[in-house]
């Protein structure tokens, strides 16, 4: 199966600073990478993914990139704002054997600091 | 667009009961949900992977008999929980995903205590 190790566990930021969170997968097989964003006691809301096919997304502050070769992708956000403390998750799609679903790393708690 | 609800929102119960959790998809149809399970300040693990019309896929280490999964129409999967005990007090999450996309679109969870 699929593992996925996430890092920082906590990553503390000056407000208006950017922060990198970064994240290695362990199946050359995955083919999809999603970020979560989950505020506490809510939802995982999606906010950025990419596919294996692709190198590099951006959507306004936050942007993703993904190396294949080296099995790692990272979650890049600028300008940070103190609506974007959470924890964030990222994730790899495996499929297999019937299953189809998404491992998560273990989450990073990004606290940013006015 | 994409929105997941889920019902209960919070339930308790008595060791030893069922109980049913709903999952369904609002505004498109669903050909695979998935139901995770997240333990405070924990990560979100599969437990399994449900297609329309299909018997669910479950993940090794998660009993199937234990946690029944129906997945009868493109946008309602349950999960119900058997027997419970206390250990099985946790959140449990549902997603959805439809089309030819990857995504998945959470519900916003259950939270289960067993007494």
């Amino acid at each position: 199966g699929e593992n996925v190790e996430q890092h920082p566990s906590t990553l503390s930021v000056q407000e208006g600073d950017s922060a990198v969170i970064k994240c290695t997968y362990s199946d050359s097989a995955s083919n999809y990478f999603p970020w979560y964003k989950q505020e506490l006691g809510k939802r995982p809301q999606l906010i950025i993914d990419i596919r294996s096919n692709v190198g590099e997304k951006k959507d306004q502050r936050i942007a993703v990139t993904l190396n294949k070769t080296a099995k790692h992708f990272s979650l890049h956000i600028t300008e940070t704002q103190p609506e974007d403390s959470a924890v964030y998750f990222c994730a790899a799609r495996y499929s297999g054997g019937g299953a189809d679903g998404l491992t998560f790393g273990k989450g990073t708690h990004l606290i940013i600091q006015p | 667009g994409a929105v997941v609800s889920q019902h209960p929102s919070r339930v308790i119960c008595k060791s030893g009961t069922s109980v049913k959790i709903e999952c369904r998809s609002l505004d498109f149809q669903a050909t695979t949900m998935f139901w995770y399970r997240q333990f405070p300040k924990q990560s979100l693990m599969l437990m399994a992977t449900s297609n329309e019309g299909s018997k669910a896929t479950y993940e090794q280490g998660v009993e199937k008999d234990k946690f029944l999964i129906n997945h009868a129409s493109l946008t309602l999967s349950t999960l119900t929980v058997t027997s419970a005990h206390p250990e099985d007090s946790s959140f449990y999450i549902c997603s959805a995903r439809g089309g030819q996309t990857f995504r998945q679109y959470f519900g916003p969870g259950t939270r289960l205590t067993v007494t």
